[in-house]
């Protein structure tokens, strides 16, 4: 798993109100990832970060903000959380030409 | 823009059946290509991968073949198991400055029967 933690690996919250989901990795890996993951859409990117305070949009961050303070830590933030936003959310890395996933998030927005 | 569409599931078969799942894309440049495997509750985790057209990748006995002139990368396995019942998952990168963003399709649900 390329020392990928997610937290928290379910949530469930109500609309209107802010969420973040944590990203951890214990490798000192430089790029990162979000992607959801919806029935019939496979996965999309939502943002990645190439670096400490380097981050830029993916296929769908209309909704997103990230952030990137250390190197271990990418945060995934819904400033207000919409029905549309109920999704599973993974965290990515990349590295040795791969890409490692971690174990997932589902959010549940109600 | 870029994309990879995928053969729609679910698919069901026997034990010992062969396998067979679809996988074309469009891309603009020149695509590493990856089979993705996602086991219930899990993440995604790495099946094979292909960087050039021609290249084989396998692994468990899996298989794909990068197909430039078709623009495919189906996957194959002579032979499956009950625990290879998953979701798979077809992707390119197009490796954009060095981060592998990845290109999903929308995946197959494979049941293997005993």
């Amino acid at each position: 798993d390329a020392g990928i933690t997610q937290s928290p690996r379910h949530k469930v919250t109500e609309t209107g109100t802010p969420v973040t989901l944590r990203c951890h990795q214990t490798e000192n890996h430089r790029y990162m990832y979000w992607y959801r993951q919806d029935p019939g859409h496979g996965l999309r990117l939502i943002h990645y970060s190439y670096g400490v305070k380097d981050t830029d949009k993916g296929e769908v961050s209309d909704g997103y903000s990230v952030s990137r303070s250390k190197t271990e830590d990418f945060l995934l933030t819904l400033e207000s959380a919409t029905s549309s936003q109920t999704s599973v959310y993974f965290c990515a890395i990349s590295a040795q030409g791969r890409t490692f996933f971690g174990q997932g998030t589902r959010l549940t927005v109600v | 823009g870029d994309s990879v569409t995928q053969m729609e599931g679910p698919v069901t078969l026997s034990e010992e059946a062969f396998l067979t799942i679809n996988c074309t894309y469009t891309a603009t440049g020149y695509p590493s290509l990856f089979w993705y495997v996602q086991y219930p509750g899990e993440g995604l985790q790495l099946l094979l991968k292909a960087t050039k057209a021609d290249d084989k990748g396998s692994n468990k006995g899996f298989e794909a073949t990068y197909r430039k002139e078709t623009t495919s990368f189906h996957l194959e396995k002579g032979s499956v198991q009950v625990s290879d019942s998953a979701v798979y998952f077809c992707a390119l990168s197009l490796d954009s400055g060095s981060a592998r963003q990845l290109t999903f399709g929308s995946g197959t649900q494979l049941t293997v029967l005993p």
